[in-house]
């Protein structure tokens, strides 16, 4: 069984400065992924990074990197020079690794609404 | 990479009326899901849409209410049976495959009045 937990449901921040939104996640697969998905207001869902579990190194993809601490379950996304694009619904998700992929079945957290302001 | 398809964007139904959502896939996936995703929540999971054979339900979830069909590996349906209020939500289709993570249709606001 997986279970995601964001407990910030709202976050604000100013255009060009950095924000950390948090998750923390239970999993009972030894071998799994991470992931932040973006749900702008047209609803579609938008993968923006991904982590493998057995992996250290944190991921990184452009402005958006993330701090993954395993021991901790804790897997939490910086968003750095942040763009008034990036005002979203953003949500932690987790799956069981099908390598090199997850099978694509996820649980998800509950999401955190971040407005980025002008 | 892929893209899903999926229709209608957003419906108004009667209660006790049926509604069926299409996604249809660019390419072959090997595997297709179904979320629910209620006003303000987070998503979970329906089904695992099987392509040939009958969809494997969640908790909660029954095939006489969300009858799925995938008759083939680029295309599923999902139908909301015997419509309530409490069925309103947004329901969202994903693929995955062996490549890929999973990518999402651009998902249906249901309003059952």
């Amino acid at each position: 069984a997986q279970t995601v937990t964001q407990s910030q449901p709202e976050m604000s921040v100013q255009e060009a400065e950095t924000v950390t939104l948090s998750c923390t996640y239970d999993t009972s697969e030894s071998n799994y992924y991470l992931f932040w998905y973006k749900q702008p207001p047209s609803r579609q869902m938008i993968l923006v990074i991904r982590q493998e579990a057995y992996k250290q190194q944190n991921a990184t993809e452009n402005r958006f990197s993330v701090n993954f601490q395993k021991a901790a379950k804790s897997f939490s996304l910086k968003i750095s020079d942040s763009q008034l694009g990036d005002t979203a619904m953003y949500f932690c998700a987790s799956g069981a690794n099908a390598g090199g992929t997850s099978y694509g079945k996820l649980t998800f957290g509950q999401g955190t609404i971040l407005t980025v302001h002008p | 990479s892929a893209v899903i398809s999926q229709k209608p964007s957003r419906d108004i139904c009667q209660r006790g009326t049926s509604l069926t959502i299409q996604c249809q896939v660019d390419s072959q996936v090997t595997m297709m899901f179904w979320y629910r995703q209620q006003p303000g929540q987070s998503l979970t999971l329906i089904a695992t849409a099987n392509q040939g054979s009958e969809a494997t339900y969640e908790s909660g979830f029954v095939i006489d209410k969300f009858p799925i069909s995938r008759p083939n590996l680029t295309f599923s349906t999902l139908t909301v049976s015997n419509m309530s209020p409490e069925d309103s939500s947004i329901y969202l289709c994903s693929g995955r495959d062996r490549n890929t993570e999973a990518f999402f249709g651009q998902g249906t606001r249901l309003t059952v009045v």
